[in-house]
């Protein structure tokens, strides 16, 4: 019983290719997170999204687009990619009450390497 | 704005030792969250301990305790009987009341010495 589930888990890719990343989550949450974590380890959040709206944008390019279909699905969209795109991605859930100190539940990861 | 600083980017510990990892942070809010979670090698990240900041009493968890100190911003992971299954990397983080965007520290490294 998978919490939240990413694919792929690992991704290699050429530069300036398109890319996509999914996210599900069975816990019935309400908010939904993607976070980029970078070669030193260091977790961003990049978007959040509850009930399917966006809540919290952070300066990210534009070649990142987010896309919730509905409240337990939440896919990373990214264009043009980068070598500074490389990273592991995580997807996280909550329960969506705004700011109650809610337990982030997170996915596995998904190792992307841009060449 | 709200940052979070660990000072420590790796420390060990013998097994069954105890060892606190640090994490300060800076805020003018006064109604907020702190968080550790703990990233193994799986990579996997896990909730190991939370603390409401209007609540003195400190938040303990089994093997897992903080010390929460609200005016000098210090909330420390203290890991009593130290197990082989706790190396990992540990973060701290940090959430305002009221908001979704969670603030993570950079990251301590644990290694447990059999």
């Amino acid at each position: 019983d998978t919490a939240v589930s990413q694919t792929p888990k690992y991704l290699v890719t050429q530069m300036g290719n398109d890319k996509s990343i999914k996210c599900e989550q069975n816990l019935g949450h309400d908010t939904m997170y993607w976070y980029k974590q970078d070669s030193k380890k260091f977790l961003k959040i990049m978007f959040s999204y509850n009930n399917k709206e966006l809540i919290i944008n952070e300066t990210v390019p534009n070649r990142f687009s987010p896309k919730s279909p509905d409240k337990a699905h939440l896919n990373l969209h990214i264009n043009s990619l980068e070598l500074g795109d490389s990273a592991v991605y995580f997807c996280a859930s909550s329960l969506g009450l705004a700011g109650r100190g809610e337990t982030q539940y997170f996915g596995p990861g998904t190792r992307l390497l841009v060449l | 704005a709200q940052t979070v600083t660990q000072s420590q980017p790796e420390m060990s510990v013998q097994e069954a030792e105890t060892v606190t990892l640090s994490c300060t942070y800076d805020t003018s809010e006064s109604d907020y969250y702190l968080f550790w979670y703990k990233q193994p090698p799986s990579r996997q990240m896990i909730l190991v301990i939370r603390q409401e900041a209007y609540k003195q009493q400190n938040a303990t968890e089994n093997r897992f305790s903080v010390n929460f100190q609200k005016a000098a911003k210090s909330f420390s992971l203290k890991i009593s009987d130290s197990q082989l299954g706790d190396a990992a990397m540990y973060f701290c983080a940090f959430l305002t009341s009221g908001t979704y965007k969670y603030i993570f520290g950079t990251g301590t490294r644990l290694k447990v010495l059999a």
